[in-house]
């Protein structure tokens, strides 16, 4: 069962514009985590955001984190071409169970 | 360098052919788990495992068997493959467990006719 779910699928925009990508979840969560994999390879950890915590920022990324509306967004700002990939959240069963659960991920093309 | 391993990368097999896809990571990581990706599916958990011989179901564990003998070592056992096993495989590995920041190896591209 998928616990987080990515929204949109797909998502094209120019370099230089900013990337706004939204995962939503069914229970409560201790974290939640967003990752990037560029094509057929390894999954990379972007940011890791606690339930208490509303907002984090690395770089151009931003996150944020609504725990009433079971809700995140990832806000990648002055996008780059190499900012092509797709991206996933994860989150927790607040621990509940010993397993991440992924979203299906949102597939971000960046033109040049 | 701080990485997980796997091996092999790329693997096409027949139908009932058993076969064993490793995983290693040189971190001193607990927490270790296997993956599948699927089109349209995302990622799912296999298995996972907290520490040396504690193991535990994940989301589709149907046809797989794990071991964890060494801390550093996870390997994934199809023991009868079939061709709805046909996927790309990802072993993790965290220092804090699942809720904790994930290392993902590189990908086995597994093909079973």
């Amino acid at each position: 069962s998928q616990q987080g779910e990515e929204d949109p699928q797909a998502l094209s925009i120019q370099e230089g514009e900013n990337a706004t990508m939204n995962c939503s979840y069914k229970t409560s969560i201790n974290n939640l985590q967003w990752y990037r994999q560029n094509s057929g390879r390894g999954l990379v950890h972007l940011i890791l955001i606690r339930s208490n915590e509303r907002e984090k920022h690395s770089g151009r990324l931003r996150v944020t984190l609504d725990t009433s509306k079971k809700s995140s967004s990832l806000l990648i700002t002055a996008s780059r071409a190499a900012d092509t990939a797709s991206y996933f959240c994860a989150t927790d069963y607040g621990g509940s169970q010993g397993n991440l659960i992924f979203g299906k991920g949102t597939k971000l093309s960046v033109k040049p | 360098e701080a990485q997980v391993t796997q091996n092999p990368r790329y693997l096409i097999t027949v139908t009932g052919k058993k076969l064993t896809v490793t995983c290693s990571q040189n971190m001193n990581h607990e927490y270790m788990s296997w993956y599948r990706q699927d089109p349209g599916l995302g990622l799912r958990q296999i298995y996972y495992s907290m520490n040396v011989e504690v193991t535990d179901k994940g989301d589709v564990p149907e046809g797989y068997k794990v071991s964890r003998k060494e801390k550093r070592n996870f390997p994934l056992i199809l023991e009868s493959p079939s061709p709805n096993q046909t996927s790309l495989y990802f072993c993790a590995s965290s220092r804090g467990g699942f809720t904790a920041e994930q290392y993902f190896g590189p990908g086995t591209r597994l093909t079973v006719t």
